[in-house]
């Protein structure tokens, strides 16, 4: 297993473009985290999935933020009308499996900067 | 609700020196407490944990122990290499609803010298 990747590793857009991050989980984990990470800051928790449910969202995830994971695989979290507070690291990480079902793996991130 | 403080950075030491980050929690319940590490380009990784009160969490010669009574778990390590140089981040989780959420402290750079 290769672990968890994300696309892009890094994203500029302009302020007002959307934007949309891809992850993919190590494959038997059927537990998805988004988090956001700012500049001196540790991450932040943004939304979980279990399996393609969404389960909790976090108030920093205002509703120009949207996410989603279809079958269960990959995930998806889409900025739209981004602001330049949107730049940031965005984080996934996945859980399940066998060995250490809530161990989170992260994956590198997606930096994204907003001109 | 839930929180972490850990000591502010950065922490510049010379190779072979003791290390110590401070960390603190305020949390409810009986949480785990983690320690992850950010190399320079890379993902976080899980350094070490503990999952309930006096469990010492090791890991590549860095050690910290979850202490209840002073909520605190702070990281050591006896002897730090150039190699250790990183941002270390301390964490606190809860299983609640089937799965849990990380909240971390601000992270603490270490800066290895030789």
């Amino acid at each position: 297993d290769t672990g968890v990747s994300q696309n892009p590793r890094h994203k500029i857009t302009k302020r007002g473009q959307n934007v949309t991050f891809r992850c993919d989980p190590i494959s038997e984990h059927n537990r998805l985290y988004w988090y956001r990470q700012t500049l001196g800051q540790g991450p932040e928790f943004l939304t979980y999935f279990q399996n393609e449910a969404q389960l909790e969202k976090s108030r920093l995830l205002s509703d120009r933020f949207s996410a989603e994971r279809p079958k269960g695989s990959f995930s998806t979290l889409e900025i739209q009308r981004t602001e330049q507070g949107d730049s940031a690291m965005y984080l996934c990480a996945s859980s399940g499996g066998s060995r250490d079902s809530y161990e989170q793996y992260f994956g590198p991130g997606t930096r994204l900067t907003v001109t | 609700g839930n929180s972490v403080t850990q000591m502010e950075g950065p922490v510049t030491l010379s190779e072979e020196a003791f290390l110590t980050i401070n960390c603190t929690y305020t949390a409810t319940g009986y949480p785990s407490l983690f320690w992850y590490v950010q190399y320079p380009g890379e993902g976080l990784q899980l350094l070490l944990k503990a999952t309930k009160a006096d469990d010492k969490g090791s890991n590549k010669g860095f050690e910290a122990t979850y202490r209840k009574e002073t909520t605190s778990f702070h990281l050591e390590k006896g002897s730090v290499q150039v190699s250790d140089s990183a941002v270390y981040f301390c964490a606190l989780s809860s299983i609640s609803g089937g799965y849990n959420k990380l909240i971390f402290g601000a992270g603490t750079r270490l800066a290895v010298h030789p």
